[in-house]
This record gives structure tokens, sequence and C-alpha cells, in this order.
């Protein structure tokens, strides 16, 4: 079974810090890119970074750019998210999102983690 | 940066036709997808690539683009096709992925 797990999530004081794992299975993790989308509460959905198959390409939302770093460990099926200089409105459901970009044709976000949460508060 | 501009809301009665809008500069020339989102779950890709649909989404479901919008559209409604539906684009000059802001789909 095709599969995405996230783990990290929690409450944290503004201007603390946060790694975000998902340990990914029943697929060939490098064979695709990855990607993290986000959700505050009540919100709609926020792409916030994804990464090439190879960790050679980063990208990332305009509003995490210097916080937020995106990586992967091929060997272990895993990618994570360290969240530094964290702020009230990084609080949100985090979703680990196996990502078709193939060629430079994306064909969509075919499997998401059930989300892990994180709460940026004092 | 690309914006993609969903209605907030869409209601249907069972076993009518709902359409959901997703507008933006030139869509066409870019693969829209949607994905549905039930309350307190995870999205699921329901059409990628503008009309193409995953491995076990009904045929119910379908996309279209015609200018600057693109429709999801969804034949005899459900009251299971209640939920939030999301459009989105891969905007290859920013290498952002873009999504709409999302419609809540009310079976009435």
């Amino acid at each position: 079974e095709v599969q995405l797990v996230e783990s990290g999530g929690d409450l944290v004081q503004p201007g603390g810090s946060l790694r975000l794992s998902c340990a990914a299975s029943g697929f060939t993790f490098s064979d695709y890119w990855m990607s993290w989308v986000r959700q505050a509460p009540g919100k709609g959905l926020e792409w916030v970074a994804n990464i090439k198959q190879d960790g050679s390409e980063k990208h990332y939302v305009d509003s995490v750019k210097g916080r937020i770093t995106i990586s992967r460990d091929n060997a272990k099926n895993s990618l994570y998210l360290q969240m530094n200089s964290l702020r009230a409105e990084d609080t949100a459901v985090y979703y680990c999102v196996r990502t078709a970009l193939i060629l430079r044709i994306f064909y969509g976000m075919d499997v998401w983690g059930h989300g892990t949460t994180v709460t940026v508060s004092s | 940066s690309y914006v993609l501009t969903q209605p907030p809301s869409v209601s249907v009665a069972p076993g009518k036709t709902a359409s959901i809008t997703c507008g933006g500069n030139n869509i066409g020339s870019k693969g829209v997808h949607w994905y549905q989102q039930r309350p307190g779950q995870a999205p699921v890709l329901v059409i990628f690539y503008d009309s193409d649909r995953p491995s076990g989404i009904p045929e119910r479901f379908s996309g279209s683009h015609s200018g600057n919008t693109a429709t999801l559209t969804i034949s005899r409604v459900e009251a299971g096709d209640e939920a939030d539906y999301y459009c989105q684009v891969w905007d290859s000059s920013s290498e952002h992925m873009v999504f709409g802001g999302g419609t809540k789909l009310t079976v009435l």
C-alpha cells in the first residue's frame, strides 16, 4: 500500500524551531518529487515547498524562504521540513505529498499523508 | 505571482449537476488539477491535467477548461460529494505550485 506518514508536529513558541518528518512506503521514493502543503485552521491549502528526486532542486513559497528548509533521505525513504524562526501564521496542519512532476509536466499531487499539526503560540 | 480564483461556495440538490469554476490568466496553457477534501480528511486528487481521472474516481467527476476558466463538473451529485474542492496549477515561470482558495460544495 502506498503510504505517507508524517510526524514531528508540536506546540512551539514563536521564534522556535521544529523538524517534521515523513516516512514513505509502498512506492519507489527516489522516483518522485515530494512536497509539503499546509492548511491553517479553517483556511485553504497552501503549497510550502517541494524537492526534486535527488534533492538538487528545491522551491519555496515566498513567505517561508530563509526560515524553512526541505530535505530528503532516499536511503531512508524519508522527507523532512526544518522549520526555524516560527511565527503564529505558520500554525497549520502540514501534509507530506507525493508530487508527479515529470520532465517539467505536472500531473498533480497524487498521494497525501494524513498530516501533522504545528501550533505556534506562547 | 499567479492567482487562481474560485467561488467560496456552491449548492446543488442531490441528483443534479454541480459546476465549480477556477479562474486564472491563460489557465488553458497550464495543466489544472482538482482536489476533494472532506471534513477532517486529507485532500484527494480527483482530476489531473485538466480532465483525467485517477484510478478509483467515479466517472461522475469531469474537468474542462475554456478561455481563462477551468471547471470541475460533478454529475448526479450524491450526499457524499459534500466537501471542499480546490483547483491547482504549477506556475512554471516561478516554479511555484498554486492552489485556488477552495469552494465548499453543499448538497441540499
